[in-house]
């Protein structure tokens, strides 16, 4: 298994401002992803991240309110721009360390005011 | 894309066994089925993964049916630690990603 770390671990924004989140993972890993979970609501992929390329998104999210970078294999960074109320979910990253299983990070708490 | 189905909730006594089902009756023949659980808005926790046969682990066992349209999630012996929303998954065939369901809300009782 990989350890994963993401900062910050809770936020607190206001509306129209834009938050990036960070992963870090302790091992180089090939598959890196980011989902949302909304209040109450299960996991929604955003996004996989891929390292040396344009983020592949899916079916309801863009590249222009949620930007993602993957600079190397350890690290990505997810941003959530323009934020409304809306936004307010718990972001997540996970890695996949091999052909199988996918590990989750803690996840940061996001609350847009 | 194969989906899964689970019931919203469960109860299970402490100490007993906690069974928590799963239909995915489009599963392909090459896709597995994954369970993870999430602990108050935590990041889900891998539990345990099959594709054919039935599996064991230190944390669980996954019974798959012959027919691979369903599979059922066995916590021998649920502690109260054990409460939590349980996922059962498939993941996108070709693919790396998860397709999340509902989850089954599962309490352990004292």
């Amino acid at each position: 298994s990989a350890v994963i770390s993401q900062k910050p671990s809770r936020d607190i924004c206001q509306r129209g401002t834009s938050l990036t989140i960070q992963c870090q993972v302790d091992s180089q890993v090939t598959m890196m992803f980011w989902y949302r979970q909304q209040p109450g609501q299960s996991l929604t992929l955003i996004a996989t991240a891929n390292q040396g390329s344009e983020a592949t998104y899916e079916s309801g999210f863009v590249i222009d309110k949620f930007p993602i970078s993957r600079p190397n294999l350890t690290f990505s960074t997810l941003t959530v721009s323009n934020m409304s109320p809306e936004d307010s979910s718990i972001y997540l990253c996970s890695v996949g360390t091999g052909p199988d299983t996918q590990y989750f990070g803690p996840g940061t708490r996001l609350t847009v005011l | 894309d194969a989906k899964t189905t689970q019931p919203p909730s469960m109860d299970c006594a402490e100490g007993r066994a906690a069974n928590l089902p799963c239909n995915h009756s489009t599963i392909s023949g090459n896709e597995y089925v994954y369970w993870y659980r999430q602990i108050h808005s935590q990041g889900p926790q891998y539990i345990i993964h099959g594709l054919k046969n039935n599996e064991t682990n230190e944390m669980a066992s996954l019974i798959i049916t012959e027919d691979r349209k369903s599979s059922t999630l066995i916590l021998p012996h649920a502690t109260l630690r054990d409460t939590a929303v349980y996922y059962c998954i498939v993941r996108v065939t070709g693919t790396y990603k998860y397709i999340f369901g509902t989850g089954t809300r599962l309490k352990v009782l004292a």
